[in-house]
């Protein structure tokens, strides 16, 4: 079946513009992840969404980043004022149940902020 | 807060077994080992999960001791397409994700 997918794959901005990054979560997965990756480095945890309970934010890194899941599907995860340390590749990843079961991830977005 | 520690980076020769050990010295009693496996310019894809003793599938096996304090992802033969970053993962507690730091990168040499 189809995996997660996300959209653009890359995306080139100036700084101060803001962006919307999309994920499409395997169908029917109840839990949706978004995380951040720089160059050469591990994942970073931003947010996380199960059912319809209230996402978990606790890794946004400033308020200059929300996120929105719609339905339970699609998300959208949005960057306002976008900064050069912004750059970056974001991940997103599904998952069916409980908190620690397999997560299925998306082939990113690479995020380039001028 | 469960944490791993992992070799930031390690090297092999194709056709080797490479065994890469994580420690989590306060991992809950309750709580599976996950590992993860990321080729460069892809998203993680999970290779392997166990709780205690060994677990094996068609990518690894996974060695786990009695104290559950750490574990062993092991890699038989390894290939140049094995080359990429591993992750090993235990619940942070406080149902709090999955935490996935820098993993251990892992070089295949011909």
């Amino acid at each position: 079946g189809a995996g997660v997918s996300q959209s653009p794959s890359n995306k080139v901005t100036e700084k101060g513009k803001d962006v919307e990054l999309r994920c499409d979560p395997i169908s029917g997965h109840t839990a949706l992840y978004w995380y951040r990756q720089s160059l050469g480095q591990g994942l970073e945890f931003l947010i996380y969404f199960q059912g319809n309970s209230a996402p978990d934010k606790s890794g946004l890194p400033s308020d200059r980043f929300s996120a929105e899941r719609t339905g339970g599907s699609v998300s959208t995860l949005t960057i306002q004022r976008t900064q050069q340390e912004d750059s970056a590749v974001y991940l997103c990843a599904s998952s069916y149940g409980q908190l620690y079961n397999e997560q299925f991830f998306g082939p990113g977005t690479r995020l380039t902020v001028l | 807060l469960a944490k791993t520690t992992q070799p930031i980076s390690m090297d092999s020769y194709e056709g080797q077994e490479v065994n890469i050990t994580c420690s989590h010295n306060n991992i809950a009693t309750n709580d599976y080992i996950t590992w993860y496996q990321q080729f460069p310019s892809q998203g993680p894809r999970f290779i392997i999960q166990g709780y205690k003793t060994k677990v094996t599938n068609e990518v690894a096996s996974l060695f786990i001791p009695a104290d559950r304090k750490s574990s062993t992802l092991s890699l038989p033969r390894v290939s140049l397409s094995d080359t990429a970053v591993y992750y090993c993962l235990v619940p942070p507690g406080g149902n709090t994700p999955l935490v996935f730091g820098k993993g251990t990168r892992l070089s295949v040499i011909a």
